[in-house]
């Protein structure tokens, strides 16, 4: 298995232009999201999905979309990046609503934004 | 509101020393916690949760962390430090009575380093 599978690594991006990251998982988790790592502000949320077809807002949703057209399938899109996007970005699945399920987390996104 | 507290951003200890990282919680119902760790470059990787059993939780690596109500802290320890545990850790809280998606909650992370 090879659990959640994030591409690219690495990234660099000029302001204004617009991209996809990708997030995959082969566990036939419901429940996938994406967070973004800033130092010193650990993990936030950008966007969740409880299933296909179902998203919903985190913490930091601004300047970001996704979709969910599949279960195990849940692209980030940078609309228009800033340089206030440079973050790490991490997606993670969990398999139940029930949060005494743990997270599984992709090895993340370095993003830099000039 | 649920959120974490995690003292200290950097927490140096000798190899073979005593690990103590601290994180308590604020939750208006007993919550669900969580200690991961994240690797240089990789993900964060569970290493113990507590969910309302014992209060006393074991997880990979050596390391346990304790669940205690009266203090809302959920501290991870490990009786001897190895270099293998240098790492960055997560303490985690979600509230299970929350409904739907039942957002879980990091704290903003302990870097520690094992110092030969």
């Amino acid at each position: 298995n090879a659990g959640v599978t994030q591409t690219p690594k690495f990234q660099v991006l000029k302001t204004g232009q617009s991209m996809t990251l990708q997030c995959a998982q082969d566990m036939n988790h419901e429940y996938m999201s994406w967070y973004r790592q800033d130092p010193g502000m650990g993990l936030r949320l950008i966007h969740y999905s409880v299933g296909a077809g179902i998203t919903d807002q985190g913490e930091v949703p601004n300047g970001y979309n996704v979709s969910r057209s599949t279960t195990e399938d849940f692209p980030l899109r940078l609309l228009s990046a800033a340089p206030s996007q440079t973050s790490v970005y991490f997606c993670a699945s969990r398999g139940r609503a029930n949060s005494n399920q743990p997270q599984h987390f992709g090895d993340g996104t370095r993003l830099s934004i000039l | 509101a649920q959120s974490v507290t995690q003292l200290g951003s950097h927490v140096s200890v000798s190899e073979g020393a005593l690990v103590l990282l601290r994180c308590n919680y604020s939750s208006s119902v007993p919550p669900y916690l969580f200690w991961y760790v994240q690797y240089p470059n990789q993900g964060l990787q569970l290493l113990l949760k507590y969910t309302s059993a014992a209060t006393l939780v074991k997880g990979i690596n050596g390391f346990e962390a304790e669940f205690k109500k009266s203090e809302t802290s959920f501290h991870l320890t490990k009786p001897s430090a190895h270099m293998s545990d240098a790492a960055e850790y997560f303490c985690a809280v979600s509230d299970p009575n929350s409904g739907g998606y039942q957002k879980v909650t990091f704290g903003t992370g302990t870097k520690l380093q094992v110092i030969p």
